[in-house]
């Protein structure tokens, strides 16, 4: 079975500072990786996927991620973080049998000024 | 237009109550999900029909009953609330193949009292 870790719960950094946001995931096969973003109160946006390829691949609102399978990992980046990026980020992994979605327990990222 | 809308977005209801949530997509899709996000912000997935038909049911409740009158909808009905049923559910939808893109609903909040 498959599962994702994501191993910050919460994460601050200041306002036009870098981010990295961790993801390991654990699959037999090639995984499907997504990055979803949930502001409070609202639904799951998707950011971004992999899906087979270039193992950098961009997303909306200026992030990235980078595939490396070595290491069984899905990290998000970007290189500017402003303050309504202020959220909660859930990586998660896609599985063959019915498209299904395996969840990461979310990190929350707050932004100072 | 909204793909994917959920009905109520909130509700709050007491124990021993029986309540249903609606979903509709309007993407055309032929996959549609039920997930749970709990006061940790944990999300799991609780059912996926495919076309109608049932595909996924994880261990969930018999309280809990998905019904899909057509592709474009899939409702959850609640039997006898309990505590802990308050959470956030989430309805979803995709075309069913692995690595598609998964859209999700805002979420209805359930506050059982």
């Amino acid at each position: 079975a498959q599962s994702v870790t994501q191993p910050d719960i919460h994460i601050t950094v200041s306002e036009g500072a870098s981010l990295e946001l961790r993801c390991n995931y654990s699959y037999g096969a090639t995984p499907y990786l997504f990055w979803y973003v949930q502001s409070p109160g609202q639904g799951l946006q998707l950011l971004l996927k992999y899906f087979s390829g270039d193992t950098l691949v961009q997303g909306i609102k200026g992030f990235e991620a980078e595939f490396k399978r070595s290491q069984s990992s899905f990290n998000l980046r970007k290189p500017s973080v402003h303050w309504s990026d202020a959220a909660e980020y859930f990586c998660a992994v896609g599985a063959d049998a019915g498209n299904m979605l395996t969840f990461g327990g979310g990190t929350r990222l707050m932004v100072k000024p | 237009d909204t793909a994917v809308s959920q009905t109520p977005k909130y509700l709050v209801t007491q124990m021993g109550n029986d309540k249903s949530i609606k979903c509709e997509q309007n993407l055309g899709h032929d996959t549609m999900y039920w997930y749970k996000q709990d006061s940790k912000k944990f999300l799991k997935i609780m059912f996926s029909y495919n076309n109608k038909e049932l595909i996924i049911n994880e261990t969930v409740p018999n309280r809990f009953s998905p019904k899909s009158p057509d592709k474009a909808h899939l409702n959850l009905h609640i039997n006898s609330l309990e505590l802990g049923d308050s959470a956030v559910y989430f309805c979803a939808s995709t075309q069913g193949r692995a690595g598609n893109t998964i859209y999700f609903g805002e979420g209805s909040w359930l506050t059982v009292v």
